[in-house]
């Protein structure tokens, strides 16, 4: 059974501030890690998705990192802006197509 | 860029009653849908797995006959709550896979809130 963490459950910041998450997976029977931003009323939306030990991937102020053999994935935001308040998702797929386990997901505050 | 439409939003019915759930991929084909299901506070959980032409395959633990899946075209694939119970009220939400997506790409509808009275 493929079981996905995420920590923190959720977090305030100040705006400006640089922050965050981590996403904890079975190294085993790994194929994808996926990182997702959900707004409220809106579908989550695809920042990164990930494959190899070592792959580290950059989308303006946000980076993602992931460790395959020690199963984690962690996601940056630098300079926190209002605007990146979101639940921030992670999901594991064990083969191409399959389906995504998530975590429960980073809920980020940011105030300005 | 892939976008899936769901609808309704949100929807309250009574109890005993019938809920349909659609999702639409607009501008791609959808061959694989994936249903999830979310309870306060917890993880997306998935329910079932359809694939275009095919009966969906469904989680452990999830009633094939309460929660009906078709997905008869590339483009639509619905859930239907049937007889619909307070303890199914939940965040219900599609994902789909297909051609013309980026590779790796799940592309996601933005929810249902089924609230049964």
């Amino acid at each position: 059974i493929l079981n996905v963490e995420q920590s923190p459950q959720s977090l305030h910041v100040q705006e400006g501030d640089s922050t965050n998450f981590t996403c904890s997976f079975p190294s085993s029977n790994f194929y994808a890690l996926h990182w997702y931003r959900w707004e409220t009323a809106k579908s989550p939306e695809a920042l990164f998705v990930m494959t190899l030990n070592g792959d580290e991937k950059k989308k303006g102020r946000i980076s993602a990192t992931l460790n395959t053999k020690e199963g984690y994935s962690y996601l940056y935001i630098k300079g926190s802006q209002p605007e990146d308040s979101a639940t921030y998702l992670c999901a594991c797929s064990m083969e191409y197509g399959n389906k995504l386990v998530f975590g429960a997901g980073t809920i980020l505050r940011v105030k300005s | 860029g892939a976008v899936v439409s769901q609808h309704p939003s949100r929807v309250i019915c009574k109890s005993g009653t019938s809920v349909k759930i659609e999702c639409r991929s607009l501008d791609f084909q959808a061959t694989t849908m994936f249903w999830y299901r979310q309870f306060p506070k917890q993880s997306l959980m998935l329910m079932a797995t359809s694939n275009e032409g095919s009966k969906a395959t469904y989680e452990q633990g999830v009633e094939k006959d309460k929660f009906l899946i078709n997905h008869a075209s590339l483009t639509l694939s619905t859930l239907t709550v049937t007889s619909a119970h307070p303890e199914d009220s939940s965040f219900y939400i599609c994902s789909a896979l297909g051609t013309g997506t980026a590779n790796y790409g799940y592309t996601f509808g933005s929810g249902t809130r089924l609230t049964v009275v």
